[in-house]
């Protein structure tokens, strides 16, 4: 059975940082491609990130571009979202994500709350 | 950016019968290949969103096939046949034909 697990969700202060995880399992993860979406409450899907099989190629949406880094261990079939300069509408439920022809898994989610 | 309008916002349809989604993008996510790079996800309350849809019109292992998906270049349907209770849902189309990725505004559909 194909599973994304996640963590690493919580409250932070405006300007801080967080690191989210995503811990995949039952599938190849090395040769899949990941991504990381959010939804900020009542709000629709937002595509935030997506990172190649090795890791070498990376992309992001503008509204995060250089305050946000993806990565992945594929040793440790993991993927990541250094997420750096929060702000207030940066809070949203962070879910990763794999597939390139439509996600086809998805992580349960995780909050973030950027909050003062 | 690639822009996707689906229409309606909300669609209320009474127990068996059809409901009809629209999606249209602001450029044509028509591949050379003659495959159209578009997925429909299904998102219950409360859960991840469910993909139902790829390239426009292959349904994920899986889904129901009262769901059906249809439409090219930058014009496309999510067809819903013989609703059931448990299609209340928000509805999202999403292009994966170039970067960023983007996701239509989203269609609630409600049991009239």
């Amino acid at each position: 059975e194909v599973q994304l697990l996640q963590s690493g969700g919580g409250l932070v202060q405006p300007g801080g940082s967080l690191r989210l995880s995503c811990v995949a399992s039952g599938f190849t993860f090395g040769k899949s491609v990941v991504n990381w979406v959010r939804q900020a409450p009542g709000r629709g899907l937002e595509w935030l990130s997506g990172i190649t099989e090795s890791g070498d190629s990376t992309f992001y949406v503008d509204s995060v571009k250089g305050r946000f880094t993806i990565s992945r261990d594929n040793a440790k079939n993991t993927l990541y979202l250094q997420m750096d300069s929060l702000r207030v509408d940066d809070t949203a439920i962070y879910y990763c994500a794999n597939g390139t022809t439509g996600f086809d898994h998805w992580g349960q989610g995780a909050l973030v709350t950027v909050a003062s | 950016d690639i822009v996707m309008t689906q229409s309606p916002d909300s669609l209320a349809v009474s127990l068996g019968e059809r409901a009809t989604i629209h999606c249209k993008s602001s450029q044509s996510v028509l591949f050379t290949s003659g495959k159209n790079s578009l997925a429909w996800y299904q998102q219950r309350p409360g859960q991840p969103p469910k993909l139902l849809i790829y390239w426009a019109s292959t349904r994920e292992s899986g889904v129901p096939d009262r769901f059906s998906g249809s439409g090219s270049g930058t014009d496309f349907t999510l067809t819903i046949n013989t609703l059931q209770a448990e299609d209340v849902a928000v509805y999202y189309c999403q292009q994966y034909y170039s970067t960023p990725l983007t996701f239509g505004q989203g269609t609630k559909m409600e049991i009239k």
